[in-house]
């Protein structure tokens, strides 16, 4: 079956413009999750949906960053008046629950967006 | 908050000899715990798991690890490395009510001939 797919693969965009990341999670997963992980670095979250609600957004470093899941499925990561401390590789993930439930709560991630803003 | 500490950023060794990547946890509360691998230009990928039970974890690709409370521990290894392990990885465990994974900061396990 398909895993979690990120489009695009690579972001290349200039300060204080607008982008927006997408996330198609794995069919049937009600949670999905976002990360950044900066060079060098390990993935930070930033936010994470159950169904369509943002159910933690405490990893959003500024109010420039949004997330939206409106139908349950796929999600959107918008960045508005992007800086280039923003560059980074975007991670998305989805598993089939939120609850720790054992094998349902493993997170499969995406390839990830390589944003790059110059 | 838990978190984790990984010791080594760079691990070289040789084809066909055993690894040991280093990771330790900081927690008084339950302990989930986590080992992913992460190829170039690739996503994360789940290795292994520890929620509970047996303190010996085994995963894919040959590689195991050991929970070890006294020494809040939780290191990834493997018997006998092949070039095509080369990668980097990722001890993390759950933060928080949710499912919010923390990283560590990495180990980069580069294999030679």
């Amino acid at each position: 079956g398909a895993g979690v797919s990120q489009t695009p693969s690579n972001k290349v965009t200039e300060k204080g413009k607008y982008v927006e990341l997408r996330c198609d999670p794995i069919s049937g997963h009600t949670a999905l999750y976002w990360y950044r992980q900066s060079l060098g670095q390990g993935p930070e979250f930033l936010i994470y949906f159950q169904g369509t609600g943002a159910a933690d957004d405490s990893g959003l470093p500024n109010d420039r960053f949004f997330a939206v899941r409106p139908e349950g499925s796929v999600s959107t990561l918008k960045i508005q008046r992007t800086e280039r401390g923003d560059s980074a590789v975007y991670l998305c993930a989805s598993s089939l629950t939120h609850a720790r439930q054992g094998a349902r709560d493993t997170q499969y991630f995406g390839p990830g967006t390589r944003l790059t803003v110059l | 908050a838990q978190s984790v500490t990984q010791l080594d950023s760079q691990v070289p060794v040789f084809e066909e000899a055993p690894v040991e990547l280093r990771c330790n946890y900081s927690s008084s509360v339950s302990v989930y715990l986590f080992w992913y691998v992460q190829y170039p230009n690739q996503g994360l990928q789940l290795l292994l798991k520890y929620l509970s039970g047996s303190t010996l974890v085994k995963g894919i690709n040959g590689f195991e690890a050991e929970f070890n409370k006294s020494q809040t521990s939780f290191h990834l290894r493997k018997p006998s490395v092949h070039i095509s392990d080369t990668a980097e990885y990722f001890c993390a465990t759950f933060t928080g009510g949710g499912n919010k994974l923390t990283f560590g900061t990495g180990t980069q396990l580069k294999v030679e001939l």
